[in-house]
């Protein structure tokens, strides 16, 4: 069973507005989210992060929204930009060993 | 400073053979984890480090896969008897401490199983 899903295969957006990506995910002993930013052929780059104590964290351009509630956690990026295209992992862990679960990621392009 | 480093970046082996794959984390990472991504997959949990000492290796698949990290620097994945579904690229993290910090990855080192 998939604790974490991104139900989004891929998403098309153009340059300057806003890319929405979205996460869902299904064990409440989850406490600690993390956005990964991956290019072919390299490993994932951390974008951000947001611990369940929080409902939003913001670094520059990217947001991420938590609604625990829900379950549900989404990354805003904007204004958009090609060099943002890429393949982007929500993850997520709790407990003592910090191990992340991923999900199977969105592919953003961005379009000039 | 220098981030994670893997080797090799490729490895092509034949069915039934050993490989290693290994891992250098960031200086001062006492944390290492390995994950494995297959296609069109996220990447998914091996086995997590902290120190020396394998803390959870829940999620090795099977007794052909093992790993070490006997200076609690350098790990190093062996694999046994390697078959063509081990095939994937197995992704190396470290982070500070074994917390809710983020982990760093490095470039992984894609498997081919013939």
């Amino acid at each position: 069973d998939q604790q974490v899903k991104q139900n989004s295969p891929s998403l098309s957006v153009q340059e300057g507005r806003i890319s929405i990506l979205n996460c869902d995910y299904t064990n409440s002993m989850f406490d600690y989210f993390l956005w990964y930013k991956k290019y072919p052929a390299e490993g994932p780059t951390f974008l951000i992060s947001i611990s369940s104590i929080k409902d939003k964290n913001e670094d520059g351009r990217f947001t991420v929204f938590l609604n625990k509630s829900a379950k549900h956690l989404s990354l805003h990026i904007v204004p958009s930009q090609p060099g943002d295209s890429a393949v982007y992992f929500c993850a997520a862990n709790g407990g003592s060993n910090y191990k992340l679960t991923f999900g199977k990621g969105t592919l953003l392009t961005v379009n000039p | 400073g220098a981030g994670v480093s893997q080797t090799p970046s490729n490895k092509v082996t034949e069915k039934g053979k050993y490989v290693e794959l290994r891992c250098d984390p960031i200086s001062g990472h006492t944390a290492l984890y390995w994950y494995r991504q297959s296609l069109g997959q996220g990447p998914e949990f091996l086995i997590y480090f902290q120190g020396t000492g394998a803390a959870d290796d829940s999620g090795l698949p099977n007794d052909r896969f093992f790993a070490v990290r006997p200076e609690g620097s350098v790990s190093t994945l062996k694999i046994q008897r390697t078959e063509r579904g081990d095939s994937a690229v197995y992704l190396c993290a470290s982070s500070l401490a074994g917390g809710p910090y983020e982990q760093f990855f490095g470039p992984g080192t894609r498997l081919t199983v013939l």
